[in-house]
């Protein structure tokens, strides 16, 4: 089944202590996507790639880091995580940027 | 700075009605439009994308249409169903390769 998965779908975690949320997908696609989804905010964009090694900033990358090492993978790293960053994630693929995107199940992060 | 719009407040209609939901845009030059749906606490689903040179397009009971002149892009649901109801989002691309996300219209559809 053609799909995006992240791990893990839930986590409560402290201050300061770093975490990695993973994203895979399995359908050979070139772009990929980190989105937070807070209350009254809507979905923004965190990070995105256009390929391997290749990422740019979406509109609030402070805090995170990503990595695509290889096409199928884009975790998503919170060196020192603060409660701002508690809300809902989504890791999202697509064919290219005239494709509709694939996003995944979500991961709900609390930083307390 | 660039924005997209879309009614926040809800929107109640009688099953077997017409749903229109209203995506309005500025200091956008998109290439191509996308509409989204999102049931609480699970990810967005695609439904429709339009390109810049397209009118309309149509997907069983959704159709799309793309005015670049007026900024605006109209979202159909005919014989709407409550299984209908769920958050629609509108998105645009932006700069570099950005796709960003209208706050969506919440759709409510009762029996």
């Amino acid at each position: 089944e053609a799909q995006v998965t992240q791990n893990p779908r839930y986590l409560i975690t402290v201050t300061g202590k770093k975490l990695t949320v993973t994203c895979s997908q399995n359908m050979n696609h070139e772009y990929m996507s980190w989105y937070r989804q807070d209350p009254g905010l809507g979905l923004r964009q965190i990070y995105y790639s256009m390929n391997v090694e290749v990422t740019d900033k979406g509109d609030v990358p402070e805090g995170y880091k990503v990595s695509r090492k290889e096409k199928r993978n884009f975790p998503l790293i919170l060196e020192s995580p603060s409660p701002n960053q508690t809300s809902l994630y989504f890791c999202a693929s697509s064919l290219s940027g005239a494709y509709g995107y694939t996003f995944g199940s979500g991961t709900r992060l609390t930083v307390v | 700075s660039q924005k997209i719009e879309q009614n926040s407040e809800a929107l109640n209609i009688q099953e077997g009605k017409t749903a229109t939901l209203t995506c309005n845009y500025t200091n956008y030059s998109p290439a191509y439009l996308q509409w989204y749906r999102q049931d609480p606490g699970r990810g967005p689903v695609f439904l429709l994308l339009i390109r810049e040179n397209e009118k309309e397009k149509r997907k069983e009971r959704l159709k799309v249409t793309f005015d670049t002149t007026l900024k605006q892009s109209l979202f159909h649901i005919t014989a709407s169903q409550p299984a209908d109801s769920a958050t629609y989002l509108c998105a645009l691309d932006g700069s570099g390769y950005a796709l960003n996300f209208g706050k969506g219209t919440s759709l409510l559809v009762t029996p």
